[in-house]
């Protein structure tokens, strides 16, 4: 069964463009997150889909925002990035059985803003 | 690796000993407690999880302690191995909000 696929794995961009991420999640999960990881603030959560529908959404700003497809890919976008963007972005999928609390992860993609 | 930030807390061990890793939590209305691995250049694997209404849960090599009085969180590894060298993080998770709360982070190091 693959993982969670997130591209691209790098990326650089300048101030002021935007961008989009992309997370494939496990087969039949319907629940994907997002969460930004940066040395001085740690993990943070970002976003949360399910069905297409944004649930929950952390303290971030509106620059942020993300989509899910109806085969439970999902997307995230930065607008006009600022160097404090620069990070590492997780996206997990979970299948939400009331089973497990079980959440996986994708390598995540480091964007790097000069 | 990019995973984990520079100035961690860093618990240092032998191969074979035991090792406990800490936690304090913020919010006692969480559900579940969860502990995740993470390895430079991948994201975070889940561990063990424990639900609120529970004070110890094991796994292979590995136990979960509760303390709700303290709001404090405990994983132990036996045995400890050097491929048990990671940054180990808690988190908590509210299922009515799906969203996990991440603790900072413990760099754990095993040496052969």
């Amino acid at each position: 069964k693959a993982g969670v696929t997130q591209t691209p794995r790098y990326l650089i961009k300048t101030r002021g463009q935007q961008v989009t991420l992309s997370c494939s999640p496990i087969s039949g999960h319907r629940s994907v997150s997002w969460y930004q990881q940066t040395p001085g603030q740690g993990l943070q959560f970002l976003f949360e889909y399910f069905s297409e529908t944004q649930r929950n959404k952390g303290n971030f700003p509106g620059r942020f925002s993300g989509r899910q497809f109806s085969n439970s890919r999902s997307e995230m976008n930065v607008s006009t990035l600022e160097l404090g963007d620069s990070a590492l972005y997780l996206c997990a999928s979970s299948a939400l059985t009331g089973k497990s609390t079980e959440a996986f992860f994708g390598q995540g993609t480091r964007l790097t803003v000069v | 690796g990019e995973s984990v930030g520079l100035h961690l807390p860093t618990l240092s061990v032998q191969e074979g000993d035991n090792s406990i890793i800490n936690c304090a939590y913020s919010n006692s209305a969480s559900d579940y407690f969860i502990w995740y691995k993470q390895e430079s250049g991948k994201g975070p694997q889940f561990i063990i999880d424990i639900r609120s209404n529970m004070d110890k849960r094991q796994g292979q090599r590995v136990t979960v302690l509760l303390n709700k009085t303290v709001k404090h969180l405990s994983l132990q590894i036996a045995a400890t191995q050097p491929g048990d060298s990671a940054v180990y993080f808690c988190a908590e998770l509210n299922t009515g909000f799906q969203k996990l709360v991440f603790g900072t982070g413990t760099r754990l190091l095993v040496s052969p």
